[in-house]
Formats: C-alpha cells, sequence, structure tokens
C-alpha cells in the first residue's frame, strides 16, 4: 500500500520568507510526528498528533514553527520568517498506535528545506 | 529527561563477520527501545523494537538486539554482515510511561566490506 508521503521533496526559500510543508499519512494512522534532521544527526523531535490535535509540540523550537492536521489526516508543518538555521530535512513519520506508544512509526522520505 | 547515545560515528566490518552497533539510552521510565535503518535516499525504516518481555528482539533482515537494563543498552547485533547492510542506523527512545516524545541517537554509519 502507500507510504508516507512528503510534498515538496525539496523546497528553497530566502530568508525571512513563509514556507509550508505538507505530510500524507498512511491512511488510517491516527499519529502523526514531525522531526527535524540535521546533517550528521539524528532526528529531532518536534511536534506530535493523536488525531487533529497535537498531544506534544515540545519540540517546536520558537513560535516561527506551526503545524496543523485539522481533520485528522493530512498535516502541514508552517515555518515563518524563515531563517538560515531552518535549513533541515523535515521528516514527518505515522504510526497507527491509537493510545498505544510502542509501534513503531512509518516515515516519509522528508522535505530538504534550504534558507539562503 | 530521554536521550540517546550512538558512541561510534561508524563501523567497519568485513562480510560475513558479525556486527555489533552500540547503543545505550536514559529515561525515567520503562523504556521503549527501537532501531531504525536508513538507505542512502530513502527514508527511516523500522527494523526492531523492544517493549517487554524476552530481552534479546529479533528483526528485519537477520538483525537482532539485546536489551540490557542494568547497563541501559540496546546493541543492535547480527551474526553475519552483508555488504547490502551498509547503511546509517539510527536508536531511539520512547518514555513507556505514557510519553510520546521518541528521542533518536546521532546515528551510526555502518560499511561492510567485501
Amino acid at each position: 500500500g502507500a507510504g508516507v508521503s512528503q510534498t515538496p521533496s525539496n523546497k528553497v526559500t530566502e530568508k525571512g520568507k513563509y514556507v509550508e510543508l505538507r505530510c500524507d499519512p498512511i491512511s488510517g494512522h491516527t499519529a502523526l510526528y514531525w522531526y527535524r534532521q540535521s546533517l550528521g544527526q539524528g532526528p529531532e523531535f518536534l511536534i506530535y498528533f493523536q488525531g487533529t490535535g497535537a498531544a506534544d509540540d515540545s519540540g517546536l523550537p520558537n513560535d516561527r514553527f506551526f503545524a496543523v492536521r485539522p481533520e485528522g489526516s493530512v498535516s502541514t508543518l508552517k515555518i515563518q520568517r524563515t531563517e538560515r538555521g531552518d535549513s533541515a530535512v523535515y521528516l514527518c513519520a505515522s504510526s497507527p498506535q491509537g493510545i498505544a506508544t510502542y509501534n513503531e512509526q512509518f516515515f516519509g522520505p522528508g522535505t530538504r528545506l534550504t534558507v539562503l | 529527561a530521554q536521550s540517546v547515545a550512538q558512541p561510534e560515528d561508524q563501523v567497519n566490518v568485513a562480510e560475513g563477520n558479525p556486527l555489533t552497533v552500540k547503543c545505550t539510552y536514559s529515561v525515567s521510565g520503562n523504556p521503549y527501545l527501537f532501531w531504525y535503518v536508513q538507505y542512502p535516499n530513502r527514508g527511516l525504516q523500522f527494523l526492531l523494537k523492544y517493549i517487554t518481555g524476552d530481552n534479546l528482539v529479533k528483526g528485519s533482515y537477520g538483525f537482532e538486539a539485546e536489551f540490557n537494563k542494568s547497563q541501559t543498552s540496546f546493541h543492535l547485533k547480527k551474526p553475519s554482515a552483508l555488504v547490502s547492510d551498509s547503511a546509517l542506523y539510527f536508536c531511539a527512545v520512547r518514555d513507556g510511561n505514557g510519553g510520546f516524545k521518541t528521542i533518536f541517537g546521532a546515528g551510526t554509519r555502518l560499511f561492510v566490506k567485501a
């Protein structure tokens, strides 16, 4: 079946611009995660959704970052006033977990964001 | 706070030899432990996990990992390495007492030489 998809695969923007990154999780997966992966590092947790609500947004670095999942499926990560330090690969993952937190996550291919 | 350490940036092993990729963790509650693999130009893929029970867990592609509570370790192992195992491996931990955040290590690059 279809896996997690992310669009765009690459995004180049200028400092100060606004960007949106989209994630389509596996159908039926209620849990959705966003991560940021910088070169040479592991994925860094940003936010977790259970259904439509953000159950844990403690990883968002500052108020320029925001994410939504209005219908409990597709999610959009929004970054305002981008900075060069925001350049990274943004990963989305989904999981069928419900209230069980031990299910593995299924990752998308990521969006490579470059801020010039 | 949760944390994961992968002390080796790179592990080199000859094809056919056993391999070990090390991981230690810190978590306040019971740990849920995971290994993921990242092949070039592909997304992260799940390999195996420890939730409870038998300390030795088996996963995909012949990999296994041993949970050691006293040493807070979860090392990844394979009895006989293949060149195709060459990839980037990530250890991850989640607090099993209701936590949702998953913390990943920095990754270990495995290079298997023919």
